[in-house]
């Protein structure tokens, strides 16, 4: 079974810290993606990779960056967070073809004071 | 024009019944389609996936697809109140997937 970790289930910072949110896949896929998701909003898609240190921007990139050293792992990171950062962010990995499905990892509750 | 639309709901459905989820989707380049079940406070998990028209059958779940209305739905036979959950509809785009914005379902016992 294809396995998604995050490094947290729930994080608790203040505004102006710098967030690092960690997402490790144990499959060898290419593409992985991370999320945030607020209620009635669904799923936005903030930054996704299709290979290592490839990045492209997604939906609502402002005030995130991501890196992709290895495969395997793909890291977000909110510069400076503000409170209206405050979410849900999920990660997920796929395959290189449109036909394949991504798979979620737990997610990370984030709250920013 | 979302690219993928959902009815919110909530639908809320006897147990025992049918549940139809609708999904409707903007790029007629989309080639696969996806339902997610996300349970409250958990991750989004993949129930089946359609690529052709017509309807794909798996257990008490039947994916529909018509490409030419851009529609594609969920059917789920003998709701019980484990299926209460939202279920995300989503599509595959140039090069990432889109999804809507889900459908929360309740199935009463």
């Amino acid at each position: 079974d294809v396995k998604v970790t995050q490094s947290s289930r729930y994080l608790v910072k203040r505004t102006g810290e710098k967030v690092f949110l960690e997402c490790v896949q144990d499959m060898d896929h290419e593409n992985m993606f991370w999320y945030r998701q607020d209620p009635g909003l669904g799923l936005r898609l903030i930054y996704f990779s299709y290979d290592v240190k490839m990045k492209e921007k997604g939906d609502i990139p402002e005030g995130y960056s991501v890196s992709r050293e290895k495969k395997e792992r793909f890291s977000l990171i909110l510069e400076s967070a503000s409170t209206n950062q405050t979410s849900m962010y999920l990660c997920a990995s796929s395959m290189t073809s449109a036909y394949n499905e991504q798979f979620f990892g737990p997610g990370t509750r984030l709250t920013v004071l | 024009q979302k690219e993928v639309e959902q009815n919110s709901g909530p639908l809320s459905v006897p147990e025992g019944a049918i549940a139809s989820l609708n999904c409707t989707y903007s790029d007629r380049g989309s080639q696969s389609f996806f339902w997610y079940r996300q349970y409250s406070g958990k991750s989004p998990e993949l129930i089946m996936f359609i690529y052709s028209n017509g309807d794909k059958e798996d257990g008490r779940f039947t994916a529909q697809l018509n490409k030419a209305s851009q529609y594609v739905s969920l059917l789920i036979r003998d709701s019980q109140p484990s299926d209460s959950a939202t279920y995300l509809c989503a599509v595959n785009g140039k090069a990432d997937m889109r999804f809507g914005a889900g459908t929360r379902l309740t199935v009463k016992p």
